[in-house]
């Protein structure tokens, strides 16, 4: 399977507590986005990188999280101090960069997170 | 503010109807995508709309970008229960940084 993979699916925590989700994109895609997407609204922006280059954060995320994807290649999120208002579905996209442009995002199947 | 507008929010129909699903902005946008989800999956890229007036035709789907690129809609010929799902639409900040959506639409087909 080639596709956008995501590890874990489900994660159940208790509020206070740290999580990581991992997203290993297309191999070929360079660029790479992550969303939050709660029960029946559409995905909303997280951040962006460009091979390894954090190049836009939303400025809704608050400091306890933050993102990496130190080769260029798999990204992390991590989420500290857990808070029920984490609980969503997170999802990782990756797109290739070419001079065309169009723009078309690759989903992986996402990471749902419950916060108790 | 959503910077794009999905219209229905929900539509419920009988297998075999036609629908039209809206995606409006007042923005110009240099290509659309329009997105399925089904629950506990991640969006699947249906189509990607690029040049104002654009018709795109996906079997029954028949996606279309307007002239000025600020809007497009999607329409079902004789929907079936297994199109049902969550459609979302989707467009790109002129630097590709960021994508943004709509808050999408969600269709029941029943049988």
């Amino acid at each position: 399977d080639t596709g956008v993979s995501q590890d874990p699916r489900h994660k159940i925590t208790k509020r206070g507590q740290n999580v990581t989700f991992r997203c290993d994109p297309i191999s070929e895609h360079n660029r790479l986005y992550w969303y939050r997407q709660t029960l029946g609204q559409g995905p909303e922006f997280l951040t962006y990188f460009q091979n390894e280059a954090q190049l836009e954060k939303s400025r809704l995320l608050s400091d306890r999280f933050s993102a990496e994807r130190p080769k260029g290649s798999f990204s992390t999120l991590e989420i500290q101090r857990t808070e029920q208002g984490d609980s969503a579905m997170y999802l990782c996209a990756s797109s290739p960069y070419s001079g065309r442009n169009t723009g078309e995002l690759f989903f992986g199947e996402g990471s749902r997170l419950t916060v108790l | 503010t959503q910077l794009l507008e999905q219209s229905p929010q929900f539509l419920s129909i009988q297998e075999g109807e036609n629908l039209t699903v809206y995606c409006n902005s007042s923005s110009v946008f240099s290509s659309l995508q329009w997105y399925r989800q089904e629950p506990g999956e991640g969006p699947v890229l249906l189509v990607t709309v690029v040049t104002g007036g654009e018709v795109k035709k996906l079997k029954r789907l028949t996606f279309q970008f307007g002239d000025a690129r600020k809007d497009s809609s999607l329409h079902i010929t004789a929907a079936q229960p297994g199109d049902t799902g969550l459609y979302l639409c989707a467009g790109p900040r002129y630097n590709f940084n960021k994508f943004y959506f709509g808050s999408g639409t969600k269709l029941n087909v029943k049988p």
